[in-house]
């Protein structure tokens, strides 16, 4: 089991350009979520899904959009980066009981 | 708005020692609460879950949850300088109708350091 992996690990955007970051789990897992760590600070939730085609919003998501068309994939769009979504963003599958796995996580700069 | 809070650190304690993290929670409903480590640079990952008041010991690790202070705390064991890292508590938080979806409310992280 690879678990949760993410792509790119690391990215510069320029202010306006637009990227998904990639999400992948092998475990079957109904529950995804997606999350930004700034510097510093614990991580805030940006969206999340209970499973295929069901997202719903999570804390802070202006200016991303998901979409989970399979149970294993849940991509993150950021459409006109700006420089406040210059961040680490995890990815996490969470089991039954709760514990969420999180990825490797992608560092994003914008510049 | 819920909200996380833990003790401000960074916390620098001596090999051997007991460390003390503490954390604070405004969602009187809240069921669950999670310690999570991260090492510099890596992902979180789980190393404490608690669901009821009193006490839950994993080897070094000891959980202490008080519902009614909305207060849960890690304490450390005879601590290793491989325990350095940042520790985050997690609180599952729940919607207006009760349900969660498993959704989790981070404090902003304790930086431990264990000198030798």
């Amino acid at each position: 089991n690879a678990g949760v992996t993410q792509t790119p690990k690391f990215r510069i955007l320029k202010i306006g350009q637009s990227m998904t970051l990639q999400c992948t789990q092998d475990m079957n897992h109904n529950y995804m979520y997606w999350y930004r760590q700034d510097p510093g600070m614990g991580l805030k939730l940006i969206y999340y899904s209970v499973g295929a085609g069901i997202t719903d919003k999570g804390e802070v998501p202006n200016g991303y959009n998901v979409s989970r068309s399979t149970t294993e994939d849940f991509p993150l769009r950021l459409e006109l980066a700006a420089p406040s979504q210059t961040s680490v963003y995890f990815c996490a599958s969470r089991t039954g009981t709760d514990e969420q796995f999180f990825g490797p996580g992608t560092r994003l700069t914008v510049l | 708005q819920k909200e996380v809070e833990q003790n401000s650190g960074p916390l620098s304690v001596p090999e051997g020692a007991i460390a003390s993290l503490n954390c604070t929670y405004s969602d009187r409903g809240s069921q669950s609460f999670f310690w999570y480590r991260q090492y510099s640079g890596k992902s979180p990952e789980l190393i404490m879950f608690i669901y009821s008041n009193g006490d839950k010991e994993d080897g070094r690790f000891t959980a202490q949850l008080n519902k009614a202070s909305q207060y849960v705390s890690l304490l450390i064991r005879d601590s290793q300088p491989s325990d350095s890292a940042t520790y985050l508590c997690a609180v599952k938080s729940t919607n207006a109708g009760g349900t969660s979806y498993g959704k989790l409310t981070f404090g902003q992280g304790t930086i431990l350091t264990v000198h030798p």
